[in-house]
Order: C-alpha cells, then sequence, then structure tokens
C-alpha cells in the first residue's frame, strides 16, 4: 500500500534554534517528493521538489534531503523564525504511467516556533 | 502572474443553498485540480481537469458538481450540502499531469455549511 508517514506528529522549538523533520514513504514506483508549508486554514505552498536522483535541495533556511534507496526524505530548517510555525507536508507522487493525480499526502508535522 | 487565486476566501451556506467556488490561474498550466481538507487531515482529491476535460471523479458525490470554461478557471458548484462537507476547498493547478511537475495550491475557500 502506497503510504506517506511523517515524525514527529507535533514539535515545539524555540525561536532561533534548528529542526529536522522526518518523512518515510512506500510509494512504489517513485516519482518525485515534495515539502509544502501549510499555515492554518490556508493553502500548502511549496517548499522543495526532488526526483530519485536528487540528494538534497535548498530554499533559503530550508534544506531537503532524499534517500530513495532507503525510502526516507527530511526537511531541516535553520535559524527558525516565529513565522516558520505551520504544518510541514509531505508529499509523493507515483509513476503510474497514464495514471493521473496521483499524489500521496503525508499527515504533517505541526511545527510551533516559540519566542 | 505565479499564483493560483480562489474566491471566496469564506463561504457559510445553507443546505438548501447553491453556491459556486472560483479558481483562477494565469501561469498557463493544463492540469486543474480540486481537493477537499478537513481540519487536521491532508487533503483529498476530488476531481483533476486536464486540457479542460475531467479526467479524474474520486466517487465525489453529486452535490458537488466541477466546471472547466476555459484553459485558466475551474468552477466547483454546490448544492443541497451537508453540514460534513465543511471543510477548506483547495484549488490547484500544474503545468501537466506528468508528476514531475510542481502543483501550485491556492489558498483556499472555508467553507462552512449550516
Amino acid at each position: 500500500k502506497n503510504q506517506v508517514e511523517q515524525s514527529p506528529q507535533s514539535l515545539i522549538i524555540l525561536e532561533g534554534k534548528n529542526c529536522t523533520l522526518q518523512c518515510n514513504y512506500t510509494v512504489s514506483p517513485f516519482s518525485n517528493l515534495r515539502w509544502y508549508k501549510q499555515d492554518t486554514g490556508r493553502g500548502p505552498v511549496s517548499l522543495t521538489i526532488m526526483t530519485f536522483s536528487e540528494n538534497t535541495k535548498s530554499n533559503g533556511r530550508y534544506t531537503a534531503t532524499l534517500d530513495a534507496d532507503t525510502k526516507q526524505s527530511s526537511l531541516h530548517i535553520t535559524a527558525s523564525q516565529l513565522s516558520d510555525s505551520a504544518s510541514y507536508i509531505c508529499v509523493v507522487s507515483g509513476n503510474y504511467g497514464g495514471s493521473q493525480g496521483n499524489l500521496i499526502f503525508g499527515k504533517g508535522t505541526k511545527l510551533s516556533v516559540k519566542p | 502572474d505565479t499564483e493560483v487565486t480562489q474566491t471566496p476566501k469564506h463561504l457559510v451556506m445553507g443546505m438548501t443553498n447553491k453556491k459556486s467556488l472560483k479558481c483562477e490561474q494565469h501561469m498557463g498550466h493544463r492540469a486543474m485540480y480540486w481537493y477537499k481538507q478537513k481540519a487536521k487531515k491532508p487533503p483529498e482529491l476530488m476531481f483533476v481537469y486536464s486540457y479542460e476535460k475531467l479526467s479524474i471523479n474520486e466517487s465525489v458525490p453529486s452535490r458537488f458538481s466541477p466546471e472547466c470554461p476555459n484553459s485558466s478557471l475551474l468552477n466547483l458548484h454546490l448544492h443541497a450540502l451537508q453540514p460534513e462537507d465543511s471543510a477548506l476547498y483547495l484549488c490547484a493547478s500544474s503545468e501537466g499531469l506528468d508528476r514531475v511537475y510542481g502543483y501550485t495550491f491556492g489558498s483556499g475557500t472555508r467553507l462552512t455549511v449550516v
């Protein structure tokens, strides 16, 4: 069964600290993995997208890694800011040939950054 | 323009009302999507349009009726909804159906059915 598991479910950190969010998936065949940031009641905003050949990708203070062999990804946030408080969602896309719209969403990690 | 615009941002409707949600993008994307998201849950796919034609209907009840008037617009017509249909409705678009392309999501419409 195609699944995306994220950990931790929630995380509280102090402003200025770093943190790492985890994503494990069982989606096969694999096409790409995306990390989104979603503020409460708002649409998801794309942070990174990686295909199987990419090991790391950065977007400002966000750095995502991908290990396609172990089917694991991480999102590292450096020098956290209060505005980083949001849910971070890992989304994996399968490569099903003619299939369409096959995004498998994780349940997200809710990050709270405290002053 | 690199955005997906959804209107209205908030909508409260009675169970006998008819309303529509609108989604617009001017990025030349040829695939557009409707998702439903309940609180603390991941988005669930409802409909996929590709080149203005309905490509996927994920067994959505007929009280939800999608429409794609042109390549830039996607509507979701609502009729006789139930309170359990209250949710955040997200529109998204992508260059094509190839999963390599990134999805751009709108900010969503917060729907409350009373």
